[in-house]
C-alpha cells in the first residue's frame, strides 16, 4: 500500500539555523512527491514537487528537498530559517496517472522557529 | 489570476442536518478534489472529480457525496450529520493531468453541534 511517513511531529529551530523536515514514502510505483506548507486559518500552499526529473528540487522561499529513491526519502530542508517559516508542512505523494487527484499526506510536521 | 474559491468559509451545523459546500477551482482546471482535516486524523482524501465524473473515492461512508458541473465548480454534501464530521474541508484544484500539482482553497470550517 502506499503511505507517507513524517517522522517528526514538532521540529524547533533557532531563527537562522538549518531546518530539516524529515520524509518517507512507501510505493510500489514511481511517486510524484510534493511538499506543502499549511499557516494558521490559511490553506495549503505548494512549496516543491518532485515529478522524476532533477533528484534535487528547489521550492519557493529558499526551500529545496532531495528525492534519494534508495532511502525512499524526500526530506525538505532550508539552509536559514525565518521568524515566517513557522508553520504546518505536509509531505505529499501522488501515484501514477490516473491517481493524480488522489493525494496521500503525512501527518504533519510544525515547524516552530524560535528568535 | 484567481485561484480556488471555497464558500462558505464557515458553517455551524447541527446534528442530523445536510450541509452542501461549495468550491470553484481555478480557471482552465478540469480536476477538483475534496479533502477532510481534522486534529485527530490529519488530511484524508474525500473523492475527486475530473469532468463531471467522479474519478477516485476515500473511504468515508456514503453520507459524504459530491458532484462536478460542467463549468468545473463542484459541490460536496455530507448528509445526517454527525458530531465528528466537525472539520476542515479543504477542496484543490488542478489540471488533472500526470503530476500536475494540486492548488488549494482556504477551506470551510465546519462545526457539527
Amino acid at each position: 500500500a502506499q503511505s507517507v511517513t513524517q517522522l517528526d511531529s514538532h521540529v524547533s529551530v533557532s531563527e537562522g539555523t538549518p531546518v530539516l523536515l524529515r520524509c518517507n514514502y512507501s510505493s510500489s510505483y514511481s511517486p510524484s512527491l510534493f511538499w506543502y506548507v499549511q499557516h494558521p486559518n490559511k490553506g495549503l500552499q505548494l512549496l516543491l514537487k518532485y515529478t522524476s526529473a532533477a533528484t534535487l528540487v528547489k521550492g519557493i522561499n529558499g526551500f529545496e528537498a532531495e528525492f534519494k529513491k534508495s532511502e525512499t526519502s524526500f526530506h525538505l530542508t532550508k539552509p536559514s530559517a525565518h521568524m515566517s517559516d513557522a508553520a504546518e508542512y505536509f509531505c505529499v505523494v501522488s501515484f501514477g496517472s490516473g491517481n493524480t487527484g488522489k493525494l496521500i499526506f503525512g501527518q504533519g510536521t510544525t515547524l516552530q522557529v524560535k528568535p | 489570476k484567481a485561484g480556488v474559491t471555497q464558500t462558505p468559509r464557515y458553517l455551524i451545523k447541527t446534528r442530523g442536518q445536510q450541509v452542501t459546500l461549495s468550491c470553484s477551482p481555478i480557471s482552465g482546471h478540469r480536476s477538483v478534489s475534496w479533502y477532510q482535516q481534522t486534529p485527530g486524523q490529519g488530511l484524508q482524501f474525500l473523492f475527486e472529480y475530473f469532468s463531471e465524473t467522479q474519478r477516485n473515492k476515500g473511504n468515508f461512508p456514503g453520507r459524504f457525496s459530491g458532484r462536478q458541473f460542467s463549468n468545473s465548480r463542484s459541490e460536496m454534501n455530507v448528509s445526517t450529520l454527525e458530531l465528528g464530521d466537525s472539520a476542515l474541508y479543504l477542496c484543490a484544484s488542478s489540471l488533472g493531468t500526470t503530476n500536475t500539482e494540486a492548488f488549494f482553497g482556504q477551506g470551510t470550517r465546519l462545526t457539527v453541534v
